[in-house]
């Protein structure tokens, strides 16, 4: 069983439209947790990075953590056609350790 | 602009052939670290190195090598010993050593395919 999974998609919404993503994981040591947005043939670009449990808006952006239930969304406000992209969940543990990456979720916004 | 350089975009390796991947930061991060990304599977880490002249294996270091000679420097060389090499590299960055506060930011990453 993979540390971190992540349901690969597609994911197809259309354009104004929420998308949610999630991952769930197993390691309840992890305290650190990322999304990154990837576009094809790109590098991953941070998009949020939460501490712990809670959540953080940024914009049309918000990440929620909840460690009771080792999982992790990322929602996507107002989606527009730029938001296509495949999204990454990251995490790491408290002291200083590997990243564990999901597979990632192929998000595709139509107009 | 500050930011992470990786070279060349694509290239081809032959068989028996080792080839040398550039990553170049200007970041003045500690950390630096190489990835291999295959289609529907999550980012696997090869090497790290938290400080100049130091490096520690990832998860699949074998087949590949890396060298820490400068802070804004860290290639990594596919060796003929890896034999399913064709994937995508990426190259990532994180400041004050590593330490967990610090997110990781990328380059755009290295093509590599067997000819």
């Amino acid at each position: 069983q993979k540390e971190v999974e992540q349901d690969p998609g597609p994911l197809s919404v259309p354009e104004g439209a929420i998308v949610s993503l999630n991952c769930t994981y197993s390691n309840s040591a992890f305290q650190y947790f990322m999304w990154y947005r990837q576009y094809s043939r790109k590098g991953p670009e941070l998009l949020m990075y939460t501490y712990s449990s809670g959540n953080k808006e940024d914009g049309r952006f918000t990440a929620q953590v909840d460690k009771s239930s080792k999982y992790i969304s990322l929602f996507i406000r107002d989606s527009q056609p730029s938001d296509s992209a495949t999204y990454l969940c990251a995490m790491r543990p408290d002291s200083w350790g590997k990243l564990q990456f999901g597979a990632g979720t192929q998000v595709v916004v139509t107009p | 602009d500050g930011g992470i350089t990786q070279s060349p975009k694509y290239l081809f390796r032959k068989e028996g052939q080792n080839v040398t991947l550039s990553c170049e930061q200007n970041l003045n991060h500690d950390a630096m670290y190489w990835y291999r990304q295959d289609p529907g599977q999550g980012l696997r880490l090869i090497y790290y190195s938290q400080i100049v002249n130091d490096f520690q294996k990832g998860d699949i270091a074998e087949g590949y090598s890396v060298s820490r000679e400068k802070k804004e420097s860290f290639p990594l060389t596919v060796t003929s010993a890896q034999k399913n090499p064709t994937a995508f590299y990426l190259c990532a960055s994180s400041g004050d050593r590593g330490l967990s506060n610090q997110p990781q930011h990328f380059g755009d990453g290295t093509r590599l395919s067997i000819l």
